[in-house]
């Protein structure tokens, strides 16, 4: 597609509850990140993919949160056992790859919303 | 490890007026530094970088922003604001380890 697409744009899910939300970067980035954007707090980063190296992790704020990306393209970001200081938009990026500061192209956001 | 202050949360400019949204940075070693703009319902864009050279960085939409290393500052200005410029802004700096911190955004609001 033109830009990075994210799905669902929102979900609403009851404390407990396990999530997945997908990221689907430009074609052909090989770098891809996910943040966590919660109200007045700026963007939080979480993790970040770049090819087929391991990921830097070092953002996950527990170990309820996990990402995967499969094939070098897709990211699925699963929280399980939601609370409610998980709501949040959830953004992900990609770029190039290469020089981490290529310029992040970012999708829309998902917004969990944790009852 | 770096982080990034917009001390102005919320910011009321009139259409045609000047613009400066402050931006204060710290890290240890020359910082990348970067301004995005959230439009509401939108993705953030990119609207300037900086990485080295020439401390007056061009951006998209009439932006611009200097990169002063005495003052740890980054603002970002526009000479004159149109309606369309209402968003949020983000003050970014790229560390040497992968990690790239966001400020807490700076809410424009243009009043006709």
């Amino acid at each position: 597609g033109a830009g990075v697409s994210q799905s669902p744009s929102n979900k609403v899910t009851e404390k407990g509850k396990d999530v997945e939300l997908r990221c689907d970067p430009i074609s052909g980035h090989t770098a891809l990140y996910w943040y966590r954007q919660s109200l007045g707090q700026g963007l939080e980063f979480l993790i970040y993919f770049q090819g087929n190296s391991a990921p830097d992790k070092s953002g996950l704020p527990s170990d309820r949160f996990s990402a995967e990306r499969t094939g070098g393209s897709v990211s699925t970001l699963t929280i399980q056992r939601t609370q409610q200081e998980d709501s949040a938009v959830y953004l992900c990026a990609s770029h190039l790859g290469g020089t981490r500061y290529n310029e992040q192209f970012f999708g829309p956001g998902t917004r969990l919303t944790v009852l | 490890a770096q982080s990034v202050t917009q001390p102005d949360i919320h910011i009321t400019v009139s259409e045609g007026a000047s613009l400066e949204l402050r931006c204060n940075y710290s890290y240890g070693a020359t910082p990348y530094l970067f301004w995005y703009v959230q439009s509401p319902g939108q993705g953030l864009q990119l609207l300037l970088k900086y990485f080295s050279g020439d401390t007056l960085v061009q951006g998209i939409k009439g932006f611009e922003a200097e990169f002063k290393r005495s003052q740890s500052s980054f603002n970002l200005r526009k000479p004159s604001v149109h309606w369309s410029d209402a968003a949020e802004y983000f003050c970014a700096v790229g560390a040497s380890n992968n990690d790239m911190r966001f400020g807490a955004g700076t809410r424009l609001t243009v009043k006709p």
